[in-house]
Parts: structure tokens; C-alpha cells; sequence
């Protein structure tokens, strides 16, 4: 079936060590998205990208790091100059093409905790 | 600035009764608008959405949006709430910053208990 798989689902992490984060979808989407999700603040976005080679930063975007080397991947790396790095982390994808209506498909998330 | 907010963070009905989940919005232009829904530790799954047409949008497990253009609402509504439906909800709008794309600005979500 079609879908984005996220992965870890949950990763433990020292202070000071980065972790990449991995998102794949095989829905054939331009356009992937990583979101940050904190209690009591919504979603924020982190990092998105329209095509492959291109990223853009979202409101976010410090002390993270992404690569868009395939149109299947969207792989997201915590930095430890990340302050506060313990959250649910969301990658999404959706459509660019003419007459897409906006909607985002997500993944099931993987929860970072900082040690 | 564009925004969303959810004024409740906790909306309670019994099973049966009717529900009802707030949204209001603020955007320049017109609005694409969007529900979803979020289980624990699960990702969001897309509800419904609102780009042009009718006012009232139906969409999934018998959820329905009202949007209204004077009040700058968009509240999810269900006639008649289940047990299986307590779960966060997030309004969104999409965000028109930085060029025609789907990012899509969040609310702070609302927790919905339903009662049995």
C-alpha cells in the first residue's frame, strides 16, 4: 500500500550526539515536509522541500539539518546545537501538480528523548 | 500574519450528543482549510478540507466543517459523537508565505473526550 514510513519509531539519544531521522514514501509526491510536535503548541515546521536537490527552512529550522537526494526520501538529522530536541517529529508529503487541493499525508511519527 | 487558533483545549460531550470543535482563521486571501485528526502516538490522518464552493464540507467517520467567511470559521461538527471519536484534532490553513506551496500552518489542537 502507499504511504510514508517513518523510522525509528522511538530513539533515545545523549546529549551531544546527533541522529538522523528517516522518512520514505512511495506516493509519488514532490513534496516532502518535517514537522515538530510539542504539547500545548501544535505542529511546527522544520524543514520542507518541492523537489529533489531543493530544501527550504521552515519557522524552525535551527540546529536541524535535512538532504533531499531522492524524490522517495526526506531524511531529517537533530544536531546537537539543537537546544531542546525531545519531541514527536511528523514527516509529511503531498502533490505539487496542477489542481492539487493541499492536503499533507503523514507518517506515524517518531518520537525523540533526549537522555 | 496568517494564524489559527483553537480556543479549547478540551472539548467533553457525551456519546450521542451533538459536537462541535472551534476554529478561526487569519489570512489574506482566500482560505484553504483543513481538519485532522490525531490518535496517541500515531501520525495525523486528514479529515476534510474547505478550498471553494459549498459552506458546509462532509468528510470522514461523519465529520463535517462548517466554513464561514464574516466570522473567519471553519468548527468541526459531528451530530451524533461516539466513544471512538475522543481523540486531538488539529485545525490548519495553508500557509501562503514563500510562494504557492502546501505547507500548511497548525493549530494548537483540541482534545476531544467523548463519554460513554
Amino acid at each position: 500500500d502507499g504511504g510514508i514510513t517513518q523510522s525509528p519509531k522511538y530513539l533515545f539519544r545523549k546529549e551531544g550526539q546527533n541522529v538522523t531521522l528517516s522518512c520514505e514514501q512511495n506516493l509519488n509526491h514532490d513534496a516532502m515536509y518535517w514537522y515538530r510536535q510539542d504539547p500545548g503548541q501544535g505542529l511546527r515546521l522544520i524543514y520542507y522541500s518541492q523537489i529533489v536537490n531543493d530544501f527550504q527552512k521552515g519557522d524552525i529550522a535551527e540546529g536541524y539539518s535535512v538532504s533531499r537526494e531522492k524524490k522517495e526520501s526526506f531524511p531529517l538529522t537533530v544536531t546537537s546545537a539543537q537546544k531542546n530536541p525531545t519531541a514527536f517529529y511528523l514527516c509529511a508529503s503531498s502533490s505539487t501538480g496542477s489542481g492539487r487541493t493541499g492536503e499533507l499525508f503523514f507518517g506515524e511519527g517518531s518520537r525523540l528523548t533526549v537522555l | 500574519a496568517q494564524s489559527v487558533a483553537q480556543p479549547e483545549d478540551q472539548v467533553n460531550v457525551a456519546e450521542g450528543n451533538p459536537l462541535t470543535v472551534k476554529c478561526t482563521y487569519s489570512v489574506s486571501g482566500n482560505p484553504y482549510l483543513f481538519w485532522y485528526v490525531q490518535y496517541p502516538n500515531r501520525g495525523l490522518q486528514f479529515l476534510l478540507k474547505y478550498i471553494t464552493g459549498d459552506n458546509l464540507v462532509k468528510g470522514s467517520y461523519g465529520f463535517e466543517a462548517e466554513f464561514n467567511k464574516s466570522q473567519t470559521s471553519f468548527h468541526l461538527k459531528k451530530p451524533s459523537a461516539l466513544v471512538s471519536d475522543s481523540a486531538l484534532y488539529f485545525c490548519a490553513v495553508r500557509d501562503l508565505r514563500g510562494g504557492a506551496t502546501n505547507k500548511l500552518i497548525f493549530g494548537t489542537g483540541t482534545l476531544l473526550a467523548v463519554q460513554p
